[in-house]
């Protein structure tokens, strides 16, 4: 089952607004990566995070691996309407072996 | 680089039929891929774990003779779900570890659609 927690679930935003969501566990992670999931396709890789406490940037997303190995944040800066879709957050968990285990998602909706 | 190429992207067939679904790195190798079933609105969940050259791993609670896996080369791995059923209507999704990114980072492909009516 999952053992990532996602949230939020789901975000209505006005477009040029930032966005933050986070995913945690009780289990330490050795990478975490971020996706980003349209309708009908599959997940795209946004940034990947392997130490902790690293910070990463891509365009106007930002992602951070926690110092805890815990926990992740991914931030948007200044949304626009091609933002909206499913982000997922994704790890290795420390001595699982090669498969990655992904949160639930947090949907996100921007009005123009 | 680190392209995952899923064929076809949708699929409808009758109950009862098999259908193969097909997953090919197209540039680099891929020892291990991976096959995931996602439900509307729901994470992604992870079938099994196929290994080039030999047998695939299957998660608990997935039918192994039911959604067969066959990674036969470096670049390719095949989901068969046989003898399909309107409750194997789902959307599959298969993907690899790139090796030159330091064998952690997974690249997705497009997904398949399947229908079963």
């Amino acid at each position: 089952g999952q053992q990532l927690n996602q949230s939020p679930q789901s975000m209505f935003i006005q477009e040029g607004e930032d966005v933050s969501m986070n995913c945690t566990s009780s289990s330490i992670f050795n990478t975490w990566l971020w996706y980003k999931q349209d309708p009908g396709e599959g997940p795209v890789l946004l940034i990947a995070l392997y130490k902790a406490g690293e910070l990463t940037s891509n365009g106007r997303l930002t992602a951070q691996f926690g110092i805890t190995r815990k926990d992740s944040f991914l931030n948007i800066s200044a949304s626009i309407p091609s933002d909206v879709g499913i982000y997922f957050c994704a790890g290795h968990m420390k001595g699982g072996a090669q498969k990655l285990v992904f949160g639930q998602g947090t949907r996100l909706t921007i009005n123009p | 680089g680190a392209v995952v190429s899923q064929h076809p992207s949708r699929v409808i067939c009758k109950s009862g039929t098999s259908v193969k679904i097909e997953c090919r790195s197209l540039d680099f190798q891929a020892t291990t891929m991976f096959w995931y079933r996602q439900f509307p609105k729901q994470s992604l969940m992870l079938m099994a774990t196929s290994n080039e050259g030999s047998k695939a791993t299957y998660e608990q609670g997935v039918e192994k003779d039911k959604f067969l896996i066959n990674h036969a080369s470096l670049t390719l791995s095949t989901l068969t779900v046989t003898s399909a059923h309107p409750e194997d209507s789902s959307f599959y999704i298969c993907s690899a570890r790139a090796p030159d990114r330091g064998d952690t980072e997974a690249f997705f492909g497009q997904g398949t659609r399947l229908t079963v009516v």
